[in-house]
């Protein structure tokens, strides 16, 4: 089956850069996705067709999407960005939401 | 604005049958847009389970195919999820959302644990 594979976590200095990796086979051919999740909360959509962002989102957040890996970094990144985040594509060979294993965003 | 809100059993017997039903307002399920399920077991990742269209088609995860059934009822602007043999690898949160066919979930339900009691 297909997987996407992430770091399990990412440490950042307030105002700093988080990139956030997500791999798996061939994932540049199709489009990644990604969710922040705080705790006790709903996951949130940051960025859907590898680099958009929907309404909402603020700017520091952007994706990018090549080869086998898919990218989210976040600009300037600010308290409010403490998060677990996951990445998400469609697996079209196995008719499968695939979602990453997620990576636990702190900001020290 | 659309929102979703999970409802049903938050404990379930092992070896019965899990049902939560997903309430929509905001936008007719008739409108368009899939309806699908994912779960969350506690301190995990995320697991997508199945999707329904409102004319009632429907896709599975295959790991949970033989199990799973989702419906719609477009009369009361809800969908249901219906998970049988459940054991305590189905304890999780359930959260129901809104996508598009073969892409993202944009709407999520505040999401709903059940757990499953031996």
């Amino acid at each position: 089956s297909y997987e996407l594979t992430q770091p399990p976590s990412v440490s950042v200095s307030p105002g700093q850069t988080a990139s956030i990796t997500c791999s798996g086979d061939t994932l540049g051919d199709k489009f990644a996705y990604w969710y922040q999740q705080k705790p006790g909360q709903s996951p949130v959509l940051v960025i859907y067709q590898d680099s958009k962002r929907p309404s909402g989102i603020p700017e520091r957040f952007s994706g990018s999407n090549s080869g086998n890996t898919a990218t989210l970094t976040i600009s300037g990144t600010q308290a409010m960005d403490e998060a677990d985040y996951y990445c998400q594509a469609w697996d079209s060979s196995t008719a499968l939401y695939v979602f990453g294993t997620g990576t636990k965003v702190t900001v020290l | 604005q659309v929102q979703l809100q999970e409802s049903g059993p938050g404990l379930v017997k092992a070896s019965e049958t899990l049902s939560l039903t997903c309430a929509v307002s905001g936008y007719s399920i008739s409108s368009g847009y899939y309806w699908g399920w994912i779960r969350q077991p506690p301190g995990k990742g995320l697991e997508w389970i199945g999707s329904i269209h409102h004319s009632g088609s429907t896709y599975y995860n295959p790991s949970l195919k033989s199990r799973v059934t989702i419906s719609v009822d477009t009369s009361k602007n809800q969908f249901s999820l219906k998970l049988s043999s459940v054991t305590a690898a189905d304890t999780a949160v359930y959260y129901c959302a809104r996508h598009r066919d073969r892409e993202y979930f944009q709407h999520w339900g505040q999401g709903t644990l059940v757990t499953v009691s031996s």
